[in-house]
């Protein structure tokens, strides 16, 4: 079957740097998907990968190894505004989206 | 820029009744989309449109009907709800069909059915 494991919640420090993991099982592979959430709002698109390797853009970067079924969204220099969900996305080889449930991230000050 | 407008944002229903999700995108993208969100459980796929006139079930399309008359609306439509599709629900669009890009999404519309 088709399967996206995340943490369920991450607790991180105001200034310090966190990592999510993501794992996936899928039939097919078309690139992983993060995305961020908002409590009560929409999500919204951070980054996409579908080569290995290492994707920065500012404080948020996206790891994905192909071999392992593996990614991880790293966020640097956290601030409260980064309290939020983080959602895992892989896209099979029907180019249909399967959803982890989301890691809920704290910002402690 | 509006991008994805959902309404209503809220509405509690009685089971049985019939009741329509509205979704309209003014960004002309060829692709949409209705998820549910449940607690605990990730995005599911309930029906999609890869283009106007045209429309695919989902993951868990049972008991949910769509339309795609023209490129901007995609309406969802409960026939005779049951407490089970309380839930929120997102429509989303892209500029591909197939998922195969970024997707933006609605503000969601929280549905409870008592």
């Amino acid at each position: 079957g088709q399967n996206i494991d995340q943490p369920t919640e991450m607790t991180a420090t105001e200034g310090a740097i966190v990592q999510i993991n993501c794992t996936y099982q899928t039939s097919g592979f078309n690139g992983l998907f993060w995305y961020q959430q908002h409590a009560g709002e929409a999500p919204t698109f951070l980054s996409y990968n579908v080569l290995d390797g290492l994707e920065e853009k500012g404080r948020f970067s996206s790891f994905l190894s192909r071999s392992k079924g593996y990614s991880y969204l790293l966020l640097k220099e956290l601030q409260m505004k980064d309290s939020a969900s983080y959602l895992c996305a892989s896209m099979d080889s029907n180019y249909q989206l399967i959803w982890g449930a989301g890691t809920k991230l704290i910002i402690k000050p | 820029i509006a991008g994805i407008t959902q309404a209503p944002t809220s509405q509690i229903l009685a089971a049985g009744r019939r009741m329509t999700l509205r979704c309209t995108q003014d960004m002309r993208h060829n692709a949409m989309y209705w998820y549910r969100q449940d607690l605990g459980l990730g995005l599911r796929l309930i029906h999609y449109s890869n283009t106007a006139g045209t429309t695919g079930k989902g993951e868990v399309p049972d008991g949910y009907s769509v339309s795609r008359a023209n490129t901007d609306d995609f309406p969802l439509t409960l026939a005779s709800a049951v407490p089970s599709q309380t839930s929120v629900y997102f429509c989303a669009s892209s500029e591909a069909g197939g998922n195969t890009g970024e997707l933006f999404f609605g503000e969601g519309s929280r549905l409870t059915v008592l």
